[in-house]
């Protein structure tokens, strides 16, 4: 039974450049969240996407984006990096979005680096 | 307010020896889950348990129990028989079932077990 897999697994970019990262959810699950973690942070919710479309989403400028797709895999964008958006990018899945939900099982999560 | 605090930012347990890791939530929900999580040095998030609200038993998972006190809105995790691969950080983590998906984090505490 294949976990939560994201791509890639570190990333390296310059301030204002955009960025794309990946993540493929548990079999069987349907949807998935983001999480920016900071060092020495605990994560904090980017956004969590149900049936193709954002369902809920944190306190998290427009620069942040995504997308879920048919096969329920998602990606989050980033546009205009900051330094600040340098973090570990945890990406989790889980079953359902609507009527209560299951444990979120987390990816090994993207370290971007912006310079 | 914080949604879940987490007071120890790092605990020492020797190795075979039993360790409380605290936690406490806010929350106005009736209907909530609790959640720890463990991350290694690798980055990924691991579940570890989970407890809902309305749960009246304890919830335990192998050498993890969480010692949930509803009305002191608190939910610690307790590690049995600590193992030198228990060294690590650990969440502790909120989902409030009626106002939304997302999971709120702590701060983490770094747990290390001495040989």
């Amino acid at each position: 039974d294949a976990g939560v897999t994201q791509s890639p697994t570190h990333l390296i970019k310059t301030r204002g450049q955009q960025v794309t990262l990946r993540c493929s959810p548990k079999s069987g699950h349907d949807t998935v969240s983001w999480y920016q973690q900071a060092l020495g942070q605990g994560p904090q919710f980017i956004f969590q996407y149900y049936e193709e479309e954002e369902r809920q989403r944190g306190n998290f400028p427009d620069r942040f984006s995504g997308h879920q797709f048919p096969n329920y895999s998602s990606e989050l964008n980033v546009n205009a990096l900051l330094l600040g958006d340098s973090a570990l990018y945890l990406c989790a899945s889980s079953r359902g979005a609507g009527q209560g939900q299951d444990t979120q099982y987390f990816g090994p999560g993207t370290r971007l680096t912006v310079l | 307010a914080q949604k879940i605090t987490q007071t120890q930012p790092g605990m020492f347990v020797q190795e075979k020896e039993a360790v409380t890791l605290d936690c406490t939530y806010d929350t106005s929900d009736q209907s909530y889950g609790l959640f720890w999580y463990k991350q290694p040095s690798s980055g990924e998030m691991i579940f570890l348990i989970y407890q809902g609200s309305y749960d009246e038993q304890n919830a335990t998972e192998g050498r993890y129990s969480l010692n949930f006190q509803k009305a002191r809105k608190s939910a610690n995790l307790v590690i049995s028989a600590s193992q030198l691969g228990d060294s690590a950080m650990y969440f502790c983590a909120m989902r409030e079932d009626y106002t939304g998906n997302q999971f709120y984090f702590g701060t983490g505490t770094s747990l290390t077990v001495i040989p």
